[in-house]
């Protein structure tokens, strides 16, 4: 099956700079790629996502960069702000195999003000 | 605009203990799993349905069992819970094709 891994584990940056999480995947045939945002006691969250057909997609302050060849996809959050402390998920899906979503180990982003 | 509802949020069991985590969407999705969430191990899942008579299992169905008479509903059983079992409990739903899951609040479940 589809192995995602994913780094930093922790990352912790000055409010106003930028914080990039980057994810690699296994299954040439993952075609679908969703970023998840938890909140303390929340469950998660979507914040963007990108499909196999787009190399770049931005929705404000946050980015997501997917390369097929080299099997990784990266968020980008730049101006950060406390609100953005969290832990972020990447996940990949080929919607095959019951169109399951493999997660990964997830980040924990702190936004020093 | 209740979304994915999880019950109960915290629960306690002794081992060797059964329950039932109980999940309800109001979107009618056709795809519902559950997950379990562990320090450093991320989202693993557990069981899941692509409607309502079909479930099948994740990365890690041993010790749980799920059923789906309904479209709306997703409950997820342990059998007899063991220690291995404490974990956070999420629920999810979605679309069939790749699209936006929407998660619970999660159950936060301590096997003594």
């Amino acid at each position: 099956g589809e192995n995602v891994e994913q780094h930093p584990s922790t990352l912790s940056v000055q409010e106003g700079d930028s914080a990039v999480i980057k994810c690699t995947y296994s299954d040439s045939a993952s075609n679908y790629f969703p970023w998840y945002k938890q909140e303390l006691g929340k469950g998660p969250q979507l914040i963007i996502d990108i499909r196999s057909n787009v190399g770049e997609k931005k929705d404000q302050r946050i980015a997501v960069t997917l390369n097929k060849t080299a099997k990784h996809f990266s968020l980008h959050i730049t101006e950060t702000q406390p609100e953005d402390s969290a832990v972020y998920f990447c996940a990949a899906s080929s919607g095959n195999t019951g169109n399951q979503f493999y997660f990964g180990t997830g980040t924990s982003l702190t936004v020093i003000p | 605009n209740a979304g994915v509802t999880q019950t109960p949020k915290f629960q306690v069991l002794k081992t060797g203990q059964s329950m039932t985590l109980q999940c309800a969407q109001d979107m009618n999705h056709e795809y519902m799993s559950w997950y379990r969430q562990d320090p450093g191990m991320g989202l693993r899942l557990i069981h899941y349905s692509v409607g309502a008579g079909i479930t099948d299992q994740g990365e890690v169905p041993n010790g749980y069992n799920v059923s789906r008479s309904t479209t709306e509903d997703f409950p997820l059983r342990l059998l007899s819970a063991a220690p291995s079992q404490t974990s956070v409990y999420f629920c999810a739903s979605r679309r069939l094709v790749n699209t936006e899951a929407f998660f619970g609040q999660g159950t936060r479940l301590t096997v003594v």
